[in-house]
């Protein structure tokens, strides 16, 4: 089946740094999203991507969907102790997939104070 | 505008019962879809349903399945409940429009012991 590999598994940085994180595919997607996942809670919508090549920000964050379509890449600027949590990037595939999202592994981000 | 509303928050259940969850989506979607999160395989797709109808369907066993109601609200059960079924199960809503971003509830928690 389809999967993604999100790198990294695991950040730890210091407040105030840039983040960047990638979900490669070896199938294409029609639609790349991330979310945010906090313990004890659901993953949260931060960003969606609908065409290859499109660049979208979300305040701090930043977003791309791959010119090949099959990889996409988040940019955190500036971190504070609040970005803590799992990030996710998920896939659509096809124009049926509707509400079946491939999701990635996921990456663990610290942020020491 | 109400989230989307999963109940219980937390299951513990024996081994070869079944086991009922409960989601609510976000008024006007019409669109729900279920998912299981562990932390071995992460988040899996299960099954979606659309005005009351399964719409896409994921790679688990015919123990789980789930409906939806004329209101949208829909239900998921699992019968012979296995140890490997412990797990976050989490729920997500859209329109159900091609493309449409979904939003996640908090997930109900089983335990199967």
């Amino acid at each position: 089946g389809q999967q993604l590999n999100q790198s990294p598994q695991s950040m730890f940085i210091q407040e105030g740094e840039d983040v960047s994180m990638n979900c490669t595919s070896s199938s294409i997607f029609n639609t790349w999203l991330w979310y945010k996942q906090d313990p004890g809670e659901g993953p949260v919508l931060l960003i969606a991507l609908y065409k290859a090549g499109e660049l979208t920000s979300n305040g701090r964050l930043t977003a791309q969907f791959g010119i090949t379509r099959k990889d996409s890449f988040l940019n955190i600027s500036a971190s504070i102790p609040s970005d803590v949590g799992i990030y996710f990037c998920a896939g659509r595939s096809g124009g049926t997939s509707y509400g079946k999202l491939t999701f990635g592994q996921g990456t663990i981000l610290t942020v020491h104070p | 505008k109400a989230g989307v509303t999963q109940t219980p928050r937390y299951l513990i259940k024996t081994r070869g019962q079944q086991v009922t969850l409960s989601c609510s989506p976000i008024s006007g979607h019409r669109s729900v879809s279920w998912y299981q999160q562990t932390p071995g395989q992460g988040l899996q797709f299960l099954f979606e349903y659309f005005s009351e109808t399964q719409r896409n369907k994921g790679n688990f066993p015919g123990r789980f399945s789930g409906r939806q109601f004329s209101n949208s609200r829909s239900e998921m059960n699992v019968s012979t409940l296995e140890l490997g079924d412990s797990a976050l199960y989490l729920c997500a809503s859209s329109s159900g429009g091609v493309g449409s971003p979904l939003h996640f509830g908090n997930g109900t928690r089983l335990t199967v012991t």
